[in-house]
Parts: C-alpha cells; structure tokens; sequence
C-alpha cells in the first residue's frame, strides 16, 4: 500500500466544469507537492507546500488551484480547463527540514489521470 | 539552470539479459542528489535510490546497481538478469542541496520480453 494516496484515479471533464484532486499522505511528511506528467513534456513540478504554506508556483495558470489545509492532505482544483491540461498529476511528499538543510527523499502517489473534452 | 538527458527512449531486452540505463545530468551546485525512479503501467513513481554528490561510491541493491561518475557526470542504472517484472518506464533525477524540486529526464521504457 502506497503512503499517498490519490483520488480520483481518473477524471474525465468538460472545459467549463469545476473539478477537484486529492492527495492525502500517511507518511508523517510536512512537506507536499503537485507534479504533471503530460505526453509532450517530462515530469515538472507544479507546486511545493511546506508546514501547509505554499513556497512554489512554478509558474502554473491559475485555472489550476492548489489547496493546503494541512500537512497530510492536498487539493488541486480544476476550473475552465483546456485539452491540453490532460495529463497523469502526481502528489508526492517528503519530509522538509528547512532552508540550507539537506532535503529527504520525495515519494509519490499513483496519480490521477486527467482527460479534459 | 539543471539538466538531465536519458537518452535512451526505449530499450527491448529478452528476460535474463543484463540491461543498463543511462542517465547525464547537468548543473552547476556542488551539492545535489541524483535520483532513480520506476514508473510501471498504474502510474506511481517507485523510489529506487537517492545519491549525494559526495558520494560516489557504486551502490548495488539485489540486481539492481548503480554507477555513479562526477567526472562524466553520469549517473547510470544496471539491472542483473532482468525480469518481466522489471518492464517499466525508468526516471532519472536531479535536485538541489533541498530536494524539493526534482528534474526529471525524459524517462526510458524498458521491455523485458519472456
């Protein structure tokens, strides 16, 4: 069993709805980040949270929305996407022991498979 | 800015052949990790192993080891007697001293075939 867990698996949605994903991690981590895997690009990172305060936007659009609430769980809400936003989103977590520390091993979930139409 | 290439895309093997995946990376810290990820079909990337840049010592885990050379800056990946099992997309990666922030290559699909 994987310390992340993702839901849902899979999301079909259309451009104009409102979707979320969720991760939540069971691994004692303070630390949470949203990657995307798309078929043209490798693997980016998308956004870091660190103690529940996101640190890292890496200049994502801000149809896709990242929400905190604390450190073991992770939203992205999904609003007016466009086709080219489908993609695997991969959460993932580590644990986080602050600036000019060395960092620890980040462990992902299995992902959620978007298709936007 | 950081910088990994694997250049190979695909690799097709017969199951008990040795089979190594290459990975080059690029950057301009003195301290940063490397890293070896499995995706197999389900999509979760699998952590395989995490190296410093201090440390270059060859590790080997089961059949899997890995070489680790600053001076060509490499980082490659061997498995021993590969299984059907192995078949899978392979990722290389590299960080910062924080860890926060992979660069992934390209990845590498690996076919074991019976």
């Amino acid at each position: 069993e994987t310390g992340v867990t993702q839901t849902p698996r899979h999301l079909v949605m259309g451009m104009t709805n409102k979707k979320s994903l969720k991760c939540e991690q069971h691994l004692g981590h303070n630390a949470m980040y949203w990657y995307k895997q798309s078929a043209k690009k490798p693997l980016e990172l998308m956004f870091v949270y660190n103690f529940k305060e996101q640190t890292e936007n890496n200049s994502v659009p801000s149809r896709f929305s990242p929400e905190c609430p604390n450190s073991s769980h992770l939203f992205l809400h999904l609003h007016t996407l466009q086709p080219e936003d489908s993609a695997l989103y991969l959460c993932a977590s580590s644990q986080y022991w602050g600036q000019g520390f060395s960092g620890n091993t980040i462990y992902f979930g299995e992902g959620s498979w978007l298709t936007v139409v | 800015a950081q910088k990994v290439t694997q250049a190979q895309t695909e690799i097709s093997v017969v199951e008990k052949e040795d089979v190594t995946l290459d990975c080059v990376y690029e950057t301009r810290d003195t301290t940063y990790y490397l890293f070896w990820y499995k995706q197999p079909p389900s999509g979760e990337l699998v952590f395989l192993i995490r190296r410093n840049s201090f440390d270059e010592q060859n590790e080997i885990s089961g059949r899997y080891s890995w070489n680790f050379q600053k001076s060509t800056s490499s980082f490659n990946f061997t498995i021993t007697a590969s299984q059907v099992v192995d078949s899978a997309v392979y990722f290389c990666a590299l960080s910062d001293q924080g860890a926060q922030k992979l660069v992934f290559g390209q990845g590498t699909r690996l076919t074991i075939n019976p």
